[in-house]
């Protein structure tokens, strides 16, 4: 069974851009959900999607954004791209609604300049 | 302010030592993960705990939830280099409820 797919893996924009992240899910898996990655603050939850619905969405600001498809592919978009948005963003996917046994991604690296 | 609190943060050791992470919180857990994550890669999931008290092993790795489910340790014994890099606990205040991850040990095992 083939793992959670994101890409690009990396990407570089500038202040003030805007920027998609896409991610596919392991096949049958309905749950994904994102994360930020940074040295300073860690993991830190972004939003969940199932069955192309928010479940959950964690403390970030509304240029956070994201949605998930028919087949369970989720994108995320990060809108007026500020330097503190650079991190590894983490996609994740579980077989059931708020499944706490999470199979990630790679991540995508977002460099802000 | 930050739910999981895992120490040490850094760990540097020689192959063949053994050693203990730590994960703590005040809040109680339904449930708590580890995850190991190398660089360059996602968060790999190693194992979950569920019931208080409860000690899973796998491998040289030994893993216990507190019998309270408010922490968790990791023991390793026996290093080895392929243990390298940096373990991740993760709970769930409730089931279904979004995870919050500690900010990680990054160990280091030399040759």
């Amino acid at each position: 069974k083939a793992g959670v797919t994101q890409t690009p893996r990396y990407l570089i924009k500038t202040r003030g851009q805007q920027v998609t992240l896409s991610c596919s899910p392991i096949s049958g898996h309905r749950s994904v959900s994102w994360y930020q990655q940074t040295p300073g603050q860690g993991l830190q939850f972004l939003f969940e999607y199932f069955s192309e619905t928010q479940r959950n969405k964690g403390n970030f600001p509304g240029r956070f954004s994201g949605r998930q498809f028919s087949n369970s592919r989720s994108e995320m978009n990060v809108s007026t791209l500020e330097l503190g948005d650079s991190a590894l963003y983490l996609c994740a996917s579980s077989s059931t609604a708020g499944g706490n046994e999470q199979f990630f991604g790679p991540g995508t690296r977002l460099t802000v300049l | 302010t930050q739910l999981l609190e895992q120490s040490p943060q850094f760990l540097s050791i020689q192959e063949g030592e053994n050693l203990t992470v730590y994960c703590n919180s005040s809040s109680v857990f339904s449930s708590l993960q580890w995850y190991r994550q190398e660089p360059g890669e996602g968060p790999v999931l190693l194992v979950t705990v569920v019931t208080g008290g409860e000690v899973k092993k796998l491998k040289r790795l030994t893993f216990q939830f507190g019998d309270a489910r408010k922490d968790s340790s990791l023991h390793i014994t026996a290093a080895q280099p392929g243990d390298t890099g940096l373990y991740l606990c993760a709970g769930a205040r409730h089931s279904g409820y979004a995870l919050n991850f500690g900010k990680g040990t990054s160990l280091l095992v030399t040759p």
